[in-house]
């Protein structure tokens, strides 16, 4: 099956500080999204982006699809921004009916006052 | 509120009992999904119904019997669990294939 890695694994920044989380995947893709889990384990949907840039407030992300690849910047971090971010992308194949995501190992980012 | 709403949000369950978690969407859409969430595994897919129909069964054991009654509804039943299916559950949907997916609240369930 298709594999996501994510890194860094772990992330510890002081509170304004910028930061670039990536995601890199091994096959064709047709779904990329990254997500927020929140400490109660909601997963938050922060993008929708098989290609291309997208950019909502303080976040960013980035898919260069023929390279296999997505990035998600945080600019300005706040405490709330803590929490582990999860890429996620759906394998691109012409059979009909949806597949399913295939998640990475997420990045635990740890945001200090 | 993401549109997808899962009960219920804790579970405490004995190895020989019977329950069930539910979830429901009220975005429309077509396709829904059973994900767990463990300590030792990163997010994992289990089951996928398109249309109601079953499409994904990811090498699930018989212990977990997912239902699609229609498209806005989605169960998992649960008998003869071990502790190590301790976990959260998780449900989504989509509207197609590669659509984005929506996640509801989780269930977190532990096995005694």
């Amino acid at each position: 099956g298709i594999q996501v890695e994510q890194s860094p694994p772990d992330l510890i920044l002081q509170e304004g500080a910028n930061s670039t989380l990536r995601c890199n995947f091994s096959d064709s893709v047709n779904n990329l999204q990254w997500f927020h889990q929140n400490p109660w384990g909601q997963l938050i949907n922060l993008f929708y982006i098989p290609s291309g840039t997208k950019q909502n407030g303080r976040l960013s992300a980035t898919t260069v699809a023929t390279e296999r690849y997505s990035l998600l910047y945080i600019s300005s971090s706040q405490t709330t921004d803590s929490g582990v971010y999860f890429c996620a992308v759906e394998l691109m194949y012409s059979g009909g009916g949806a597949d399913g995501l295939t998640f990475g190992k997420g990045t635990h980012l740890i945001i200090q006052p | 509120e993401t549109g997808v709403t899962q009960t219920p949000r804790h579970l405490v369950m004995g190895m020989t009992n019977k329950k069930s978690l539910k979830c429901e969407q009220h975005l429309g859409h077509n396709a829904m999904y059973w994900y767990k969430q463990s300590a030792k595994k990163p997010l994992e897919l289990m089951f996928v119904y398109n249309f109601k129909e079953q499409t994904e069964n990811n090498s699930v054991p018989s212990r977990f019997s997912p239902e699609c009654p229609n498209s806005s509804h989605l169960f998992l039943h649960l008998h003869t669990l071990q502790p190590e299916d301790s976990a959260l559950y998780l449900c989504a949907s989509s509207l197609r294939r590669a659509g984005e997916a929506f996640f509801g609240q989780g269930t977190r369930l532990t096995v005694v």
